[in-house]
């Protein structure tokens, strides 16, 4: 069986400064991870993946995020927030075809 | 590609109705997944079709759920009889071949009063 952990609920941070959204895994497989980022009243979007290759993944818009195997985390961040990246983030783990998420983190970026 | 397309995008229905979602996968996509989200329990898999056979139905909350895939172009997820704890929005997502990225409808926001 696998979960997800994210461990913020909410995230403020200034517009201009890093991000960090943090997420431990659970899995009983080595995972596939991902990010998916939600804005309102859409869809979800992928960020980025991880399935064994490089353990630093690059995503779009900037964001990027490390697996770290000996600590079950998949953090993601960004150098420097926009006001366009407030949103809810979502940390997945695949196992086969079903998705486990997370609860999410809001990301609020203020002016 | 126009991506996922689900309709309708609003639903607002009384308890006790007939409610039909609808779903268009993207066009070669072999997969078709049904979730939803709601406040309190996050995003859940409801089920999910492979080749337009339903594979693993196990998310499904109850009876009054259920969901066909007559060609691999359209899906369905009906609740009758609606009850208001049903509110949520339902994402239909699709993907190509075993594992792969799952792209997301816009959601469907379904209120039952």
């Amino acid at each position: 069986a696998q979960s997800v952990t994210q461990l913020d609920s909410h995230v403020s941070v200034s517009e201009g400064t890093p991000v960090l959204l943090r997420c431990n895994y659970s899995s009983s497989y080595s995972p596939s991870l991902f990010w998916y980022v939600q804005h309102p009243n859409k869809g979800l979007q992928l960020l980025l993946k991880y399935t064994s290759a490089a353990t630093l993944v690059k995503g779009i818009n900037g964001f990027e995020a490390e697996f770290k195997k000996s600590e079950t985390s998949f953090h993601l961040t960004k150098p420097s927030a926009h006001m366009s990246d407030a949103a809810e983030y979502f940390c997945v783990v695949r196992a086969g075809n079903m998705l486990t998420f997370g609860g999410g983190t809001r990301l609020m970026v203020k002016p | 590609d126009a991506g996922v397309i689900q309709s309708p995008r609003h639903e607002v229905t009384e308890m006790g109705q007939e409610v039909t979602l609808r779903c268009k996968p993207i066009s070669g996509h072999d997969y078709l997944f049904w979730y939803r989200q709601t406040m309190m329990r996050g995003l859940e898999l409801l089920i999910y079709f492979n080749n337009n056979v339903p594979i693993d139905d196990s998310g499904m909350p109850e009876d009054r759920f259920s969901a066909k895939m007559p060609n691999a172009s359209f899906s369905t997820l009906k609740i009758q009889p609606s009850e208001p704890r049903d509110s949520a929005v339902y994402f239909c997502a699709s993907s190509s071949g075993q594992g792969n990225e799952q792209y997301f409808g816009p959601g469907t926001r379904l209120t039952v009063t």
